[in-house]
Order: structure tokens, then C-alpha cells, then sequence
């Protein structure tokens, strides 16, 4: 089962660079997720999709866009990629959001530099 | 105020021994609580969640929440050298963001 995956799983960026890094599911979930870690500060929400056709803002998001392309696919955007974005990105998924939100499936990680 | 807050640790115990792993929350009208564990270099993987104020007990695990006091810990027994990874507290809060809002986290470490 491949659950969810991202790629890139490493990246090194110059300032100014514009990347997408890419991310699906195969459990039919409805929502996805973003969040970036950082030493000493956790998981820090980006953006988030709670179903398909929608996308909010979480704790992070300038300097990020985001696109669900579908039920499977939720992508993150730098289009000017900065040094304090370098970080470590997750994407996540679960089968719906709510008060009692179910396990939340992550995937392996994006470990990104921008030099 | 951080909305989570956890010990960043390390949390050193012996082999055998009870860890125990403690989180606070700013939002008082916060719902559901997660503890996550992170191996390093790999994603967070769920172990524990708990929405009722009490204990909840899973194996060598047991969650304890009090809403009151706006505070959620973890217990380890029987502690083992395969527990020293990063837990990590999660919340999701009485906001429109219905999103989890996870801590810092706590590295633990046993020492076998």
C-alpha cells in the first residue's frame, strides 16, 4: 500500500527559484494537508484542503501556494523560493476532518534547502 | 503564548522505568488531543488520542486529559529502548481551522 506520497524527497533551491513539490493519496481520503517542520518548532500548518475543491490558509502561508487538483493530488508551491523556507515538508491526509478527526497518514517527507 | 506547548526534553529514563510526557493548551475550547511519535528522520506516526476528560489506555500507553486544567500527558510503562523518538502533542481547536495544531515536542530518551 503506497499511502501517501511525496516527491521530491530532497531539493536544493537558489533565492528566487520557483518549485512544486507534489503530493497524492491512495486511501480516498477527503483531506489534505501541508505543514513544514522546522528544529525545535514543530509541525507548522501551511494550507489545507478539506475536501476536494477547497483550500484554506493555516499558520504559514505566505511565500506558498497550493492546488488540489483532485480527490488524490493536493501540491504545494514556492513560486520565490526564500532561505527561511528552507525546511522539512510533510504532506498529509485523512478521510474527513472534523471534531474527532481520524488518523492523520503522512507521508515521508521533502527535505528542501534554498542556498 | 504558543496554542501547544511541550518540554522540547530530552526526557531521560531507564529501561523499565514510567515515561512521562506532559502538553498544555492555550485554546479552552479545544476538542480532540493526538499524541504523535517521530522516530528521527522519518514522519509522525499516530499512537494515542483522547477527547474526554480521564485516562485512556492503550498497551504500554495511557492518555491522560484535563480539560480544567487545559493540560493532556503521556505515560509510557515498562519504558524500552525502541520508545527514544520525539512526541509530539496535537490539537484541534475551537476555531474555524479544523486542523491539527501540533507542539514542539519531546524528545525522550531511554537508556537501556
Amino acid at each position: 500500500n503506497a499511502g501517501v506520497t511525496q516527491t521530491p524527497k530532497f531539493q536544493v533551491l537558489k533565492t528566487g527559484q520557483s518549485m512544486t513539490l507534489q503530493c497524492a493519496q491512495d486511501m480516498n481520503h477527503n483531506s489534505m494537508y501541508w505543514y513544514r517542520q522546522d528544529p525545535g518548532m514543530g509541525l507548522r500548518l501551511i494550507y489545507y484542503s478539506a475536501s476536494e475543491g477547497t483550500t484554506d490558509k493555516g499558520e504559514v502561508p505566505n511565500g506558498y501556494n497550493v492546488s488540489r487538483l483532485n480527490k488524490r493530488e493536493f501540491s504545494l508551491r514556492l513560486e520565490s523560493a526564500a532561505p527561511s523556507q528552507t525546511s522539512v515538508y510533510f504532506c498529509a491526509s485523512t478521510r474527513r476532518q472534523g471534531p474527532t478527526n481520524e488518523k492523520l497518514f503522512f507521508g515521508s517527507g521533502t527535505q528542501l534547502s534554498v542556498l | 503564548q504558543k496554542e501547544v506547548e511541550q518540554n522540547s526534553g530530552p526526557l531521560s529514563v531507564p529501561e523499565g522505568a514510567i515515561a512521562s510526557l506532559n502538553c498544555t493548551y492555550s485554546d479552552r475550547g479545544s476538542q480532540s488531543f493526538f499524541w504523535y511519535r517521530q522516530y528521527s528522520g522519518k514522519s509522525p506516526e499516530l499512537i494515542m488520542s483522547i477527547y474526554s476528560n480521564g485516562d485512556k489506555e492503550d498497551g504500554r500507553f495511557t492518555a491522560q486529559l484535563n480539560k480544567a486544567s487545559q493540560y493532556v500527558s503521556l505515560l509510557i510503562r515498562d519504558s524500552q529502548p525502541s520508545d527514544s523518538a520525539t512526541y509530539l502533542c496535537a490539537v484541534i481547536g475551537d476555531t474555524g481551522r479544523r486542523a491539527l495544531t501540533f507542539g514542539s515536542g519531546t524528545r525522550l530518551q531511554v537508556q537501556p
